[in-house]
């Protein structure tokens, strides 16, 4: 079964630094696709960046930048110059594309920018 | 706007009523899913729709869930005989890509059971 794991629960950086939150996961498959998710306070989640697993270049979106490791099974979010819009859940996912269609979710980390 | 709309946003109920949430889809996505999000945790899949079709349910869907999606356009999500561990933010996702490029989400309908 494909399993998500999210390790550290809660974050917390003062504004304009940087921060990597982490996550692994674990997957037989060779092709498949991993997002990083945000949820910021009662508002709806969002797509903050997408890797393709046969890509060997990391994604990059702005200030979010991902460290993808397929051997080691890894894909960190990097968040350059962090905003207080950042604070929020951020979620990491993975989805096998010959599966059922589902999304394999981790449990989360909250991130909490200071002023 | 043209986002997925959820409703209502917040349901309370008492132990054994039945509630029922609505989900407009982004109008040109196919494929549209349930999932269940409870405080602290990542969503939990509930079912998966494309178009009219109901092609997957997770094992988390007891008999009291049902859900529909009549003519591939919004869809209903119906808990009979609500539970106090049916509490949770229930979220609405749709997609057009069949690689799931992107989930386009709901603001979410919380249920609380009293």
């Amino acid at each position: 079964a494909q399993t998500v794991t999210q390790s550290q629960p809660e974050m917390s950086v003062q504004e304009a630094e940087t921060v990597t939150l982490s996550c692994t996961y674990d997957t037989s498959e060779s092709n498949y696709y991993l997002f990083w998710y945000k949820q910021p306070p009662s508002r709806q989640m969002i797509l903050v960046i997408r890797q393709e697993a046969y890509k060997q270049q990391n994604a990059t979106e702005n200030r979010f930048s991902v460290n993808f490791q397929k051997a080691a099974k890894s894909f960190s979010l990097k968040i350059s110059d962090s905003q207080l819009g950042d604070t929020a859940m951020y979620f990491c996912a993975s989805f096998l594309p010959d599966s059922n269609y589902q999304l394999i979710w981790g449990a989360g980390t909250k991130l909490i920018i200071k002023p | 706007d043209t986002g997925v709309s959820q409703n209502p946003r917040h349901k309370i109920t008492k132990r054994g009523q039945n509630v029922t949430f609505r989900c407009d889809p982004i109008s040109e996505h196919n494929r549209l899913y349930w999932y269940r999000q409870t405080l602290g945790q990542g969503p939990e899949f509930l079912t998966y729709f494309q178009n009219e079709a109901q092609l997957e349910k997770s094992r988390l869907l007891s008999d009291r869930f049902s859900a529909e999606r009549p003519k591939g356009s919004f869809s209903t999500l119906e808990i009979q005989r609500t539970e106090q561990g049916d509490s949770a933010m229930y979220l609405c996702a749709s997609s057009f890509d069949r690689t799931l490029r992107e989930l386009f989400f709901g603001e979410g309908s919380r249920l609380t059971v009293l």
